[in-house]
């Protein structure tokens, strides 16, 4: 069946290092990938999203690329703030079903 | 716009009592989800509703579970006789249809003494 494979946490970083979270997948047909992130205390919210091979998805200086050949869809930010300490989440979305099969979730602290 | 929205934000409850929880969903969206999100076992698929039916209930853990969604809007999760494994984070999500991106409520917290 589908799965997300993400990396284990926690990460710590130091604020304006490069961040990446490593996800891959496992899935037949063309799925869908997310990530979304949980900040503490709140609910889930959609940080950035690819449908199709080769696109990349970004929001909030973050980004992700589709990418079929690995099977991968690494989360990346250039330089990380405080603000964004939260667990992140790598999901898939079949084509065929319509359950997100998330990853475990990667906690990231970012310390000034 | 309001987003999805959950009742009660906390719950406790006794071993082997039930219990209901409640989603709003987005206004106008036609498919639902409920979650559980719980340390040892992640982010787990329970249900999937659109409109009213529920073709997909594979990720219901046991007949203790169950849900109904009324007039394409409100649902409610009802777990019977609470046992202690089902404490955690239900999470409920809706969308505006089928394969559509999906937009979280804040949870309810079930904690089962």
């Amino acid at each position: 069946g589908d799965s997300v494979t993400q990396m284990e946490g926690p990460v710590t970083l130091s604020e304006e290092a490069f961040l990446t979270i490593n996800c891959t997948y496992t899935a037949t047909g063309y799925p869908s990938l997310f990530w979304y992130v949980q900040y503490p205390g709140e609910g889930l919210q959609l940080l950035l999203k690819a449908t199709k091979a080769d696109d990349k998805g970004s929001n909030k200086g973050f980004e992700a690329t589709y990418r079929k050949e690995t099977t991968s869809f690494h989360l990346e930010k250039g330089s990380v703030q405080v603000s964004d300490s939260a667990v992140y989440f790598c999901a898939l979305s079949s084509n065929s079903g319509y359950a997100l099969n998330f990853g475990k979730g990667t906690s990231l602290l970012v310390t000034p | 716009g309001a987003g999805v929205s959950q009742s009660p934000s906390n719950k406790v409850t006794e071993k082997g009592k039930d219990v209901e929880l409640r989603c709003d969903p987005i206004s106008g969206h036609t498919a639902l989800y409920w979650y559980r999100q719980s340390l040892g076992q992640g982010l787990e698929f329970l249900i999937y509703f659109q409109g009213n039916s529920a073709p997909d209930k594979s990720g219901l853990p046991s007949d203790r579970f169950s849900a109904e969604r009324t007039g394409g809007s409100v649902s409610t999760l009802t777990i019977q006789r609470t046992q202690q494994e089902d404490s955690a984070v239900y999470l409920c999500a809706s969308s505006p249809g089928d394969l559509e991106t999906q937009y979280f409520g804040p949870g309810t917290r079930l904690l089962v003494l």
